[in-house]
């Protein structure tokens, strides 16, 4: 499978607990971007790199979120003390340098009791 | 600015035809058009760049009207593969030098549903 890949798939902790996600591009893909989307609505950007550099971080995402891209290949996005309004679909997306297409991965869906 | 999707939700037998819109208050450098069933990542269908092209991908096109900053997505002769939720994407651009920012910024979704 060429896609891009998210692990975990699914994610359940409790209030105040810390969680990391990763995200694997497709190869070569030099962009790549974290949403979140929770029910009923469509996929809210919170961050985007080039390669290893984090270009665009929504004015909306709290300093609780915080997301890297070490080698510019694959990202982490860690959730510090979560809270239950985290509760969500945790999507990335990569795109080549070259178009603007995004393709997304399969998502992190993340609950928080 | 989130773009306005309308219809919000529809509901086709197969072979009906589809148009769903979305509208933007400010300028467009792009609009991306994806489909999600549920519980999966949302699919790719096609981009549209400012110039007011149309673009055609099987049985699903659309368009794009720079000046009123609007997109339409044309789904004709509806198949139970297309039911799912569409969304639009919009990258509003760099003001300063015109070229795509690369940050979308989603619709709500339209909800479209197939029966046979």
């Amino acid at each position: 499978d060429t896609g891009v890949s998210q692990d975990p798939r699914h994610k359940i902790t409790k209030r105040g607990q810390n969680v990391t996600f990763r995200c694997d591009p497709i190869s070569e893909h030099n962009r790549l971007y974290w949403y979140r989307q929770t029910l009923g609505q469509g996929p809210e950007f919170l961050t985007y790199f080039q390669n290893e550099a984090q270009l665009e971080k929504s004015r909306l995402l709290s300093d609780r979120f915080s997301a890297e891209r070490p080698k510019g290949s694959f990202s982490t996005l860690e959730i510090q003390r979560t809270e239950q309004g985290d509760s969500a679909m945790y999507l990335c997306a990569s795109s080549p340098g070259v178009e603007e297409t995004q393709y997304f991965g399969p998502g992190t869906r993340l609950l928080v009791l | 600015q989130q773009p306005v999707q309308s219809p919000q939700a529809v509901i086709l037998r197969e072979g009906e035809d589809a148009v769903i819109n979305c509208s933007s208050s400010k300028a467009l450098y792009s609009v991306h058009w994806y489909r999600q069933k549920h519980g999966e990542a949302p699919v790719f269908l096609m981009i549209l760049l400012k110039g007011g092209e149309q673009k055609g991908h099987e049985k699903i096109s659309a368009s794009f009207n720079e000046k009123k900053q609007q997109s339409s997505l044309y789904l004709t002769a509806s198949q139970l593969s297309y039911s799912g939720t569409y969304f639009c994407g919009t990258d509003l651009g760099f003001a300063y030098s015109g070229a795509g920012s690369y940050q979308l910024t989603f619709g709500k979704g339209t909800k479209l549903s197939v029966i046979p």
